[in-house]
């Protein structure tokens, strides 16, 4: 039963392009999200977060936008750099404060120059 | 400031070894998980400590594997007897109590069990 869901595995995009990543959820408890980064051999990076009272949160240039009623989120990164190819994962918790985070399967951007 | 460190990067094993990593969190923080990422999915939880007290350890195999944060600072997680299908990467992360739920992994251990 996959609670976070990133139905892309992989996302191809043109340098200087928007990208776009998505994400739903399943559980109505869920009330904070996060959006990592992952290079190769190397931890999950914190990118960007949103509490459920927002419905966006902008960071340079990304931005996570929340849909509670679709329980759906979205992170744009604008312009998409080639730096930015990464395996990205989305990730919920039922209440902030030191809670284990619920992680989707990822989905890998490929920024293409 | 100095992120989360965890030792050895790397592990092969043959099935029915033991093998144990180590994890040093970030100084000051509290609350130190431990992370398990087969490849192709995205991590799960094994445990969460505060401080020295285990919080959540509801999807532990606890036939097999144990962790301790004895001193409430560095952790280590331990397999005995490893399984085929305990390959994976080994994350451990930690946050600050003073902070929402953003928690900042370590490099991990990829093991692989032959």
């Amino acid at each position: 039963d996959q609670q976070v869901k990133q139905n892309s595995p992989s996302l191809s995009v043109q340098e200087g392009r928007i990208s776009i990543l998505n994400c739903d959820y399943t559980n109505s408890m869920f009330d904070y999200f996060l959006w990592y980064k992952k290079y190769p051999a190397e931890g999950p990076t914190f990118l960007i977060s949103i509490s459920s009272i927002k419905d966006k949160n902008e960071d340079g240039r990304f931005t996570v936008f929340l849909n509670k009623s679709a329980k759906h989120l979205s992170l744009h990164i604008v312009p998409s750099q080639p730096g930015d190819s990464a395996v990205y994962f989305c990730a919920a918790s039922v209440y902030s404060g030191n809670t284990p985070l619920v992680f989707g399967k990822g989905t890998r951007l490929s920024v293409i120059a | 400031e100095a992120g989360v460190a965890q030792s050895p990067r790397y592990k092969i094993i043959e099935k029915r070894q033991s093998v144990a990593f180590w994890c040093n969190p970030i100084s000051g923080h509290a609350t130190l998980y431990w992370y398990q990422q087969i490849l192709g999915q995205g991590p799960k939880l094994l445990i969460q400590f505060q401080n020295n007290g285990v919080v959540d350890d509801s999807q532990l195999p606890k036939d097999r594997f144990s962790a301790e944060r004895l001193k409430g600072v560095d952790s280590t997680l331990k397999i005995q007897p490893a399984k085929l299908e305990d390959s994976a990467v080994y994350l451990c992360a930690s946050s600050s109590p003073h902070s929402t739920d953003t928690q900042y992994f370590g490099p991990g251990t990829r093991l692989t069990v032959l």
